[in-house]
C-alpha cells in the first residue's frame, strides 16, 4: 500500500483561509517531501523537513513533522487562488530503503 | 535549476504500436523514475534506475520496459501499447534522499 498518504482528499477554502493537509507515512526516513501540482502538469517540490526537525517554514508555507507518529501537516496561510492545485507527501528515495512513495494527494480549491 | 525534459507532451497511439516516452535530465542525477498517473489511483511507480544500465521494477512494471544507456536519459518502452495504458505519465529525477524533479509529463492516448 501507498506509504505516504494524504487527508483529506479534497479542500474547499476561500481565498485568505488557512488550509491545512495531513500526510501519514508508515516506514523510518530521514526526512518528508512535500509536492504541489497543477493541473496536467508535473508535480514541484515545495518543501522538505528531516527527521530531526518538528517543524519548517518557508514563506506562506508551514510543515510540521511527528516521527513518533509517522506523520506531517502541510499548513497554506492567507490562501490565494493561485494556491489551487494537488498536493502530495512523499518519502524519500534511497537504494537502501526502496523507492520514494507518493500518497494520493489532497486537491486544494481556493475560491476568489 | 534542474531541468527534466520529457520528448512529448501529448501522444496518440494505436493499439499494438511500441511506443516510446524520452527523459533526459540536465543535472547529473543518479536516480531516475517513471511513474503513470491516473485519476483516483495517484502515482504509481513503473521502473527506477539507480545508475546507468541499473532498472529496478516498481509496482506496475507489467507490459513496460525501460532503458537507460546514458545517465542523463531515461527511457519508457510500451512493447505493444493497449487502451489500458492511456494515462499521463511522469518521468523524475533526483540525488539521494533529495527531492524528486519531475518533467511536465506526457499525455498518452492509447486507441
Amino acid at each position: 500500500s501507498q506509504q505516504g498518504e494524504e487527508d483529506p482528499q479534497a479542500l474547499s477554502i476561500q481565498e485568505g483561509e488557512n488550509a491545512t493537509m495531513n500526510c501519514s507515512y508508515k516506514t523510518s526516513i530521514n526526512n518528508l517531501q512535500w509536492y504541489r501540482q497543477n493541473s496536467g502538469r508535473g508535480l514541484v517540490h515545495l518543501i522538505l523537513i528531516r527527521s530531526n526537525e518538528r517543524e519548517k517554514h518557508s514563506g506562506r508555507l508551514r510543515v510540521t513533522l511527528d516521527t513518533s507518529k509517522k506523520s506531517s501537516s502541510l499548513l497554506i496561510t492567507a490562501s490565494r487562488a493561485a494556491d489551487t492545485a494537488s498536493y502530495f507527501c512523499a518519502t524519500p528515495f534511497n537504494t537502501n530503503a526502496g523507492k520514494s512513495t507518493f500518497g494520493d494527494g489532497t486537491t486544494l480549491t481556493v475560491k476568489p | 535549476d534542474v531541468k527534466v525534459t520529457q520528448s512529448s507532451r501529448y501522444l496518440v497511439k494505436r493499439t499494438g504500436e511500441k511506443v516510446f516516452l524520452e527523459c533526459v535530465q540536465d543535472m547529473d542525477h543518479e536516480n531516475m523514475f517513471w511513474y503513470r498517473q491516473d485519476p483516483g489511483l495517484g502515482l504509481r511507480l513503473i521502473y527506477f534506475s539507480y545508475d546507468v544500465k541499473m532498472k529496478e521494477k516498481g509496482d506496475i512494471p507489467e507490459g513496460y520496459s525501460v532503458s537507460r544507456e546514458k545517465k542523463e536519459r531515461f527511457s519508457l518502452i510500451l512493447e505493444s501499447a493497449s487502451t489500458n495504458q492511456t494515462s499521463m505519465y511522469l518521468c523524475a529525477s533526483s540525488r539521494e534522499n533529495s527531492p524528486l524533479h519531475f518533467g511536465n509529463g506526457t499525455r498518452l492516448t492509447v486507441t
